[in-house]
């Protein structure tokens, strides 16, 4: 079975340090893109960014170019989301997601989805 | 703001037809996708590549589009239809991904 595993619900204070995890399973990791998504509480959904598992390419939306990284470990086949320094507002859920394992690369879309990491950030 | 426009909310009578649009000038060139999300859970792919529906997703369940404009159609809407729906494509560079602001269906 194909899955997407993220790491649990993260509580942390304004200006700490955050890396959420996400663990694919069932399919060949080093073969789709991953992307990270946000959604603040009662709001739609943002595209953050991606990485190649491949190389290791990222590409960033601008809202969150230099505030997130995204990076990989190959060895347990787990995609990060790391955060320096938070702020209040990045209280939101994360999801990872895949581009293409179902629908074939050439249409885009999102079509296997992690369970979603909550982060909570406040004083 | 988003690249892609969605009405924020549609209303669609138990049994009846309900459409939800998707409109931005990048689905001129890039293929557009549709998700579902309940409350509480993770999205789920229920269209993509206009009108290719996921195994698994009802047919009453149907995409199209023209130009610059997608639809997501939902026929003989059940009360499991009631949910967040959200389109998303690349962006005009092509370099980015953009999600629609979401449509609220209500089935009444």
């Amino acid at each position: 079975e194909v899955q997407l595993v993220q790491s649990g619900a993260e509580v942390k204070k304004p200006g700490e340090s955050l890396r959420v995890s996400c663990q694919g399973s069932g399919y060949s990791f080093t073969s789709y893109w991953i992307h990270w998504v946000r959604q603040m509480p009662g709001k739609g959904l943002e595209w953050m960014g991606r990485i190649d598992p491949r190389d290791s390419y990222t590409n960033y939306s601008p809202s969150f170019q230099g505030h997130v990284t995204i990076s990989l470990d190959m060895s347990i086949s787990t995609a990060y989301l790391q955060w320096n320094s938070l702020e209040a507002s990045d209280t939101a859920i994360y999801y990872c997601t895949i581009v293409g394992l179902n629908t074939g690369t050439h249409y885009d879309a999102f079509d296997i989805w992690g369970q979603g990491t909550m982060v909570t950030v406040s004083s | 703001s988003s690249d892609l426009t969605q009405d924020p909310a549609v209303s669609v009578a138990l049994g009846q037809t309900g459409r939800i649009t998707c409109q931005g000038n990048s689905l001129r060139k890039y293929s557009v996708s549709w998700y579902q999300q309940k409350p509480g859970q993770a999205p789920v792919i229920v269209m993509y590549g206009k009108n290719k529906r996921p195994s698994g997703i009802p047919d009453r369940i149907s995409g199209s589009g023209s130009g610059n404009i997608a639809s997501l159609t939902i026929a003989g809407a059940q009360a499991e239809d009631e949910a967040d729906y959200y389109c998303a494509s690349r962006d005009t560079s092509g370099n980015h991904w953009v999600f629609g602001g979401g449509t609220k269906l209500t089935v009444l």
